[in-house]
């Protein structure tokens, strides 16, 4: 089946810093793919979606210029988190879109700890 | 507008025994609704999907879900349940009207098995 890989998987950055996470998907063409982030016990929370060749679409509160996403290619995304501080420490992960059957197909997601 | 709620954020059940994870959900038009899973440290997994035909729809390990449309549900059901079956369980919804193919998760349903 489709498989969506992430890295890293697990980070930890001093404040400040800027953290590059990537998203590929390895056997399929990834028009869409999507960034979410997850807090403790708590639900998918949808950031962005990026779509090859054009400009990411932020939802409501998620600062673009702070979470910064590429997708140059149909299968890879990136998110980096410019300037992180400990309250962007959180669980991220990415989603890639199989067009034909629109099944969402996760990465394995990203811990983020920022000191 | 599209909208899903899972009413429990805990579920017990002991192994053997039978097991249900409710969902609901609000949509304009017709559903196309999801299940994932998420174990402990990693991404999502799909479990199974409905969009038209019969209303009972079987997946991944032994899970499947009934569509309800007059009740507007789309509960999870396992006949016998695993310890391996612990995990973090998202129900998911996109309107098939509305012009967005992004589905809205609900806020996940937390399912133990005690041996």
């Amino acid at each position: 089946g489709a498989v969506v890989s992430q890295h890293p998987s697990w980070v930890i950055c001093k404040s400040g810093t800027s953290v590059k996470i990537e998203c590929r998907s390895l056997d399929f063409q990834a028009t869409t793919m999507f960034w979410y982030r997850q807090f403790p016990k708590q639900s998918l929370m949808l950031m962005a979606t990026s779509n090859e060749g054009s400009k990411a679409t932020y939802e409501q509160g998620v600062e673009k210029d702070k979470f910064l996403i590429n997708h140059a290619s149909l299968t890879l995304s990136t998110l980096t988190v410019t300037s992180a501080h400990p309250e962007d420490s959180s669980f991220y992960i990415c989603s890639a879109r199989e067009v034909i059957n629109e099944k969402l197909f996760f990465g394995s997601g990203t811990q983020l700890s920022v000191l | 507008a599209q909208s899903v709620a899972q009413p429990e954020d805990q579920v017990n059940v002991a192994e053997g025994n039978p097991l249900t994870v409710k969902c609901t959900y609000s949509v304009s038009g017709n559903p196309y609704l999801f299940w994932y899973v998420q174990y402990p440290n990693r991404g999502l997994q799909f479990l199974l999907k409905y969009i038209t035909g019969d209303n009972l729809v079987k997946g991944s390990y032994g899970f499947e879900a009934e569509f309800n449309k007059s009740q507007t549900s789309f509960h999870l059901k396992k006949p016998s349940a695993l310890v391996s079956d612990s995990a973090l369980y998202f129900c998911a919804v996109r309107d098939l009207s509305g012009g967005s193919y992004i589905p809205t998760f609900g806020r996940g349903t937390s399912l133990i098995v005690h041996p």
